[in-house]
């Protein structure tokens, strides 16, 4: 497997612009994370999704970021419009269940919105 | 907020020397795993331990759980440069993963 698999790996943008990462999951994993990092916040859960269905985004800073899984083998984290506190490394991960199993991370998506 | 948190933030140590760094959490938990990240890269798993576990090795990777103090610590032993790295733990609290702040881990050749 190739691993957890993420784009765009650099994104440069400026502000009032959409922006979309994609993400792709190990196949058979059944749960997929969006992790947010920066210096100062460190790493922020954002949103988790458990077979395809949002499960807890109490993580997502506002109603300018979305998520969305409409398969198993796809995800998408938009924010709508970007402004320059958003930029961060933005991380997918997933896992075969939850709690005792393992965390695979994608290379990240960093994010400079200008 | 049920992040922990790592301490040092920063260390700097000769390879060849043991590297110890250690993690403090909130509240009760189910596991608690460590996870490397290199610079510009993701996060790599490299240990997990349970609840009811107080020690567990993995090669040069000894790692202690105290429950009770709500603390563990990861140690590495002969330090190597290729360790240079940023070291997270994560704690589950049921479905959900929280990271602490990290140690930066710098080993001088």
């Amino acid at each position: 497997d190739a691993g957890v698999i993420q784009s765009p790996r650099h994104e440069v943008t400026e502000m009032g612009q959409e922006v979309t990462l994609r993400c792709k999951p190990i196949s058979g994993h059944d749960y997929l994370f969006w992790y947010r990092q920066t210096m100062m916040r460190g790493l922020e859960l954002l949103i988790y999704f458990n077979n395809n269905v949002p499960i807890d985004d109490s993580g997502m800073p506002e109603d300018r970021f979305s998520a969305k899984m409409p398969n198993a083998s796809f995800s998408t984290l938009k924010i709508q419009p970007s402004e320059p506190r958003d930029s961060a490394v933005y991380f997918c991960a997933s896992s075969l269940g939850a709690g005792a199993n393992v965390l695979t991370f994608g290379a990240g998506s960093r994010l400079t919105v200008l | 907020s049920q992040q922990g948190e790592e301490d040092p933030q920063a260390l700097s140590i000769q390879e060849g020397e043991n590297a110890t760094m250690n993690c403090s959490y909130k509240t009760s938990i189910n596991n608690l795993q460590w996870y490397r990240q290199n610079s510009g890269r993701g996060l790599v798993h490299l240990i997990l331990i349970r609840s009811n576990e107080r020690e567990k090795h993995s090669g040069r990777l000894r790692v202690t759980l105290d429950t009770s103090k709500k603390s563990s610590s990861l140690l590495i032993t002969a330090s190597r440069a290729a360790d240079t790295a940023s070291y997270f733990c994560a704690t589950d609290a049921g479905n959900q993963f929280y990271f602490g702040t990290g140690t930066s881990l710098t080993v001088i050749p």
